[in-house]
Order: structure tokens, then sequence, then C-alpha cells
């Protein structure tokens, strides 16, 4: 099962709006509605930011949004903010007992 | 308020063995998965595998099978990871995260790594 495929790097400007892909197969992404999405400081924590796709846990800020679109999932971040610079990393589930990460994108703000 | 406390940096030389532990508060634990997920330097984040601490149903992605090997204390609330003879190639971050199912797994809370050293 290969790594989901995401940009190496997307930057943007305090305030705008930026979008990172993730692309799958119709095995993975294409398959299930189980992507999430995770924000990783280095040396810290990863956190959860979205599952179900587009499913937000409580406390998130809902400045951070997902969707899909046939094998290809996103993770939008509006109003971006200082705070927002890291790495992130989507997850799709492939079938079986697999889950497969995508490559990471660092966000650099 | 769930945590995830993980145990420290480890440094071992290729062959040696190894465990590492994640205990966790705030919820029952038996009740939900604990996956393991591994980041090597300048890589991406690798699922090594899940464990039901309720009995213990350990599930590897193919990729760890018979490499590495889970195992759950329900006692102390904590999951362990060990390997019995370790390669210079498992220097990682290793973290631990609990895991819910909604269809597919995803991992609400997560620890904050163990980093293992083989050289």
């Amino acid at each position: 099962q290969s790594a989901l495929t995401q940009p190496a790097s997307v930057s943007g400007s305090p305030g705008q709006s930026i979008t990172i892909s993730c692309t799958g197969t119709d095995s993975d992404v294409g398959a299930y509605t189980y992507v999430s999405w995770y924000q990783h400081h280095p040396g810290m924590a990863p956190k959860l930011l979205i599952y179900a796709v587009n499913e937000r846990p409580s406390g998130v800020s809902d400045r951070f949004s997902g969707s899909k679109s046939g094998d290809t999932a996103s993770l939008t971040i509006s109003e971006l903010q200082a705070e927002d610079e890291a790495d992130y990393y989507c997850c799709s589930y492939a079938g079986g007992d697999v889950e497969v990460f995508g490559t990471g994108t660092r966000v650099t703000v | 308020e769930v945590q995830v406390v993980q145990s420290g940096a480890e440094a071992r030389k290729p062959g040696e063995s190894l465990r590492i532990a994640c205990t966790t508060s705030g919820y029952n634990f038996p009740n939900y998965w604990i996956g393991w997920v591994r980041q090597r330097p300048g890589k991406g984040l690798e699922r090594l595998g899940i464990i039901y601490p309720g009995d213990s149903d350990a599930r590897y992605h193919p990729s760890f099978q018979g490499h590495v090997a889970m195992s759950a204390d329900r006692s102390i609330n904590t999951a362990h990871l060990q390997w019995t003879s370790l390669k210079t190639s498992d220097t990682a971050i290793y973290f631990c995260a609990r895991a819910r199912d909604s269809g597919g797994l995803y991992f609400d809370y997560w620890g904050p790594g163990t980093l293992v050293t083989v050289s």
C-alpha cells in the first residue's frame, strides 16, 4: 500500500486561505469516506483536525475544513494564522486493517 | 480529560531488544483501540498496528508483522511496543494514539512520541 500523495509544501500569507490535496486511489481515498487529517508541530503530539472526510472534533477551529472528490481529499485552512505553520498529514482507510498516511505537507505562513 | 503519556527516549545497538510504553488516563482504557505510528527521520507517518486492550486483539500492518509486538496491560492502562532484535532502520519517533472507529479508524488523542535510536 503506497503512501497518499500530498504536496511537499504550501505557503500563504496571514488571513489567506490555502488548500492541501491528498491523492490516493480507488482502493483507499476513492473507495471510502474515512479520511482524517492531522496537524503536527515537530516535537509535539500530532493533533486530529478532521475525521470522516469533513467532521471536526469538538475544540478544533472551524477555520479547518475537509472535503473529497473522487480519489482526492482536501484540507482547507481559512484565515491563515502564524500558529498554523506546521506539518499536515492526511490518512485514509484502505480496507482490512490498513490505514495509509499521506506523505505530509509543510505549511508556511 | 484524556491524556496520553509515553516513555522516554531510548538508545540501543542493532540486535538488542526494547520495549516502550504508552500510558493513558481519562477514559476507559479497555474500550478503545490504541494505535502505534512511527516517523523516521525526515519522513512522514506510518501506521505499525493497533491493539484493543479489552481482549488484546492485535492487528499489524503487513510491513511490520513479525518485527514488532504490541501488548496491553489493563491493570495499569498501558500499551507497549516491543522489539526482540532492533535494526538501524528502526530509528524513528514512535507515537501511540487512541483510535476511534467510525467504520475506518482515526486517532483522536496522541502521545508526544518516544525517540528510538539504533546505532
